[in-house]
């Protein structure tokens, strides 16, 4: 699976738009880039997934570059319900033999400032 | 609809002794996994069952073991625990893969917070 790179921390102030960058280069064509954010002391939530167009849901939206090399996670107002590790992953379309699941890094902490 | 429930919420253990976590969803889903997560980091894949009937290591089995009881439910166990098994453990579900064999979303339970002393 391609390795993901996000920063450690952000702040983000309360009603504005947070913008959370993922570096993947190393992504291969089928791989898909998915989001989970997890609140503090519970289990994860997934947030949003894409291949290459840019998607859109209730809770997120989510741009990937043309090149698919890095994405953005947009939470368009965020509140102080936001405040959460958020997750960037990437996955194959088929599990190729490997194990199957998710692999988790250590995210990104965004902190919504009153 | 209560989703994913795990029991017990916490449980501290001394070394070498054992316990089963349970995991049921209400989601009627094929897939189930469990996931252990320490201090600071992100989730690892422990376990994972695919279907009924079915389960396959994840990145860190080595000290558990699993049994997929029926469609809902999905049993972690610890035969003899080790202070380096001092987690807290997600288990999770999820409708497998999508049309386009991308996985689906993953529903989480609240997890288990395990002390092994």
């Amino acid at each position: 699976d391609a390795k993901t790179t996000q920063p450690t921390s952000m702040d983000c102030a309360e009603g504005r738009a947070a913008n959370l960058p993922c570096n993947h280069s190393t992504i291969s064509g089928n791989e898909y880039v998915y989001w989970y954010r997890q609140i503090h002391s519970q289990g994860p939530q997934y947030i949003i997934h894409g291949l290459k167009n840019n998607e859109t849901n209730e809770m997120a939206s989510l741009i990937i570059t043309e090149d698919r090399k890095s994405s953005t996670l947009i939470l368009p107002h965020a509140t102080l319900r936001d405040t959460a590790v958020y997750y960037c992953i990437v996955r194959p379309s088929y599990s190729g033999g490997g194990a199957d699941g998710l692999t988790f890094g250590k995210g990104t902490h965004l902190i919504i400032q009153p | 609809n209560a989703g994913v429930t795990q029991t017990p919420k916490f449980q501290v253990l001394k070394t070498g002794q054992s316990m089963t976590l349970q995991c049921a969803q209400d989601m009627n889903h094929n897939s189930m996994y469990w996931y252990r997560q320490d201090p600071g980091m992100g989730l690892r894949l422990i376990y994972y069952s695919a279907s009924e009937g079915t389960t396959d290591k994840g990145e860190v089995p080595n000290g558990y073991n699993v049994s997929r009881l029926n469609k809902r439910e999905f049993s972690l166990r610890l035969e003899s625990a080790a202070p380096s098994q001092t987690s807290v453990y997600f288990c999770a579900s999820s409708e497998g893969r999508g049309l386009a064999g991308e996985y689906n979303e993953q529903f989480f339970g609240p997890g288990t917070r395990l002390t092994v002393l």
